[in-house]
Parts: C-alpha cells; sequence; structure tokens
C-alpha cells in the first residue's frame, strides 16, 4: 500500500511569519493528497486536497502543490495567525484505484503561533 | 447540513470494562469509517462501511472490537474488554460516496481505560 512521511513538531511560529510543513509519499498511481487540519478538541477537517499533478490545493491563505518529480505535499501559508494553531495532518488513500477507501495519515505536525 | 454526530464525547472507564461508541454520519452518506487515533498518531482505519456492510475490517482487533450498522444509518463501535493500550481517540467518518473522495469527521470520543 501507499505511505506517507510527514515532518514532525512541534513548530512554534511568531504571528505573520512563513510556515511550511513538508510530507511525502510512497504511492502506486496518482492518488488524490490532502490536508487535514485538528483544532484543540476537535475532529478533523480537510483542510485542502489535489486530486493530480502539479495540481495545487488552496484554502484560508494555505497552498499545497502536488509534486509527482518530488513525491511531495507540503502545506505552506505567507502569514500565519495564532487562529492556525493546530495540528495537522498530511493523508492520501491506502490503494490507488476504484472508490477511495481507508485514509493513510501522517504522524501529524503540532504548529502553535505565538502573537 | 448537519455534520457527523458523535457520543459520548468522553468516557472513562476500567480495564475489562465494556464500552461503546455511537456515530451518526452527514444525511446520505453511503460510506462510513470508524478511526483510532491514539495520541501523537495520526488516525488508524479501524472498520470501513459501505451502506451496512463491511468493507474493510482487516485492522480491527475482532477479539474485542466489534462494529455494525444494521440499518445502514448510524453505527456503533464496541470494545469489550478493554485494555488500557485502548485508550485514544475514536473518530467517525462518512463520505458520499460516488461524487467526492472527501471524508468529514465527526469530533470524536475520547476513551479514558484506566
Amino acid at each position: 500500500g501507499n505511505s506517507v512521511t510527514q515532518m514532525e513538531g512541534p513548530v512554534t511560529l511568531s504571528e505573520e511569519a512563513f510556515l511550511t510543513i513538508n510530507c511525502t509519499y510512497t504511492a502506486t498511481g496518482y492518488p488524490s493528497l490532502f490536508w487535514y487540519v485538528q483544532y484543540p478538541g476537535e475532529g478533523l477537517q480537510l483542510l485542502l486536497k489535489a486530486t493530480k499533478a502539479d495540481d495545487k490545493g488552496s484554502n484560508k491563505g494555505f497552498e499545497a502543490t502536488y509534486r509527482k518529480e518530488t513525491t511531495s505535499f507540503h502545506l505552506e501559508k505567507g502569514s500565519v495567525q495564532v487562529s492556525d494553531s493546530a495540528v495537522y495532518f498530511c493523508a492520501l488513500p491506502l490503494f490507488y484505484g476504484g472508490s477511495q477507501g481507508n485514509l493513510i495519515f501522517g504522524k501529524g505536525t503540532k504548529l502553535s503561533v505565538k502573537p | 447540513e448537519a455534520g457527523v454526530a458523535q457520543s459520548p464525547r468522553y468516557k472513562i472507564i476500567e480495564k475489562r470494562q465494556s464500552v461503546a461508541f455511537w456515530c451518526n454520519p452527514i444525511s446520505g452518506h453511503a460510506t462510513l469509517y470508524w478511526y483510532q487515533q491514539i495520541l501523537g498518531q495520526g488516525p488508524k482505519l479501524l472498520i470501513q462501511f459501505q451502506n451496512n456492510g463491511v468493507v474493510d475490517d482487516s485492522q480491527l482487533p475482532k477479539d474485542r472490537f466489534s462494529a455494525e450498522r444494521l440499518k445502514g444509518v448510524d453505527s456503533t463501535l464496541k470494545i469489550q474488554p478493554a485494555k488500557l493500550e485502548d485508550s485514544a481517540v475514536y473518530l467517525c467518518a462518512s463520505r458520499q460516496t460516488g461524487t467526492t473522495d472527501t471524508q468529514y469527521f465527526g469530533p470524536g470520543t475520547r476513551l479514558t481505560v484506566l
């Protein structure tokens, strides 16, 4: 099956700093790639996704580009806010093709943004 | 549109006791997932349902965990007997088959086994 490796945290930044969270994957074919976010005490929410190579997913100022040549899907934001403090998970389907089933997740990166 | 509902939100039990969690997916979502999230790790799939049938339960510890979705809507996950290592957040997610590959998660149930 596919696999994902995510930069481990925690990451502490000051407000308005630039954020990068690295994510690399091993996959058969070209599955969709996802970033999910988990705010304290809540379930996971889809942050953004990309469905094919060179696609850029974006939401709430966050971006990630599906790079097949480097098998990466790094999450970036130009200017973080305190409200972005959360745990971020990179994810992809366990198996390529057919109906999407089991997602596999990275270990998560905890981001803390200080005012 | 209502999201995925789960209850209870928190549960504390002693080892060897039994516990059950409930999930109500988003209306019309045929696919339902149960994940286990141990502290500091990403969620791991326990079981996937399509309507009332099991699609994947390969990672479900069947000697102590069971799950059902009898009418193809809400679902229950049971642990009997619980072990210390079952302490985790149990997340339910649902997906609208065929139109999107996005899973929508509930808030989770935090289980502490003492």
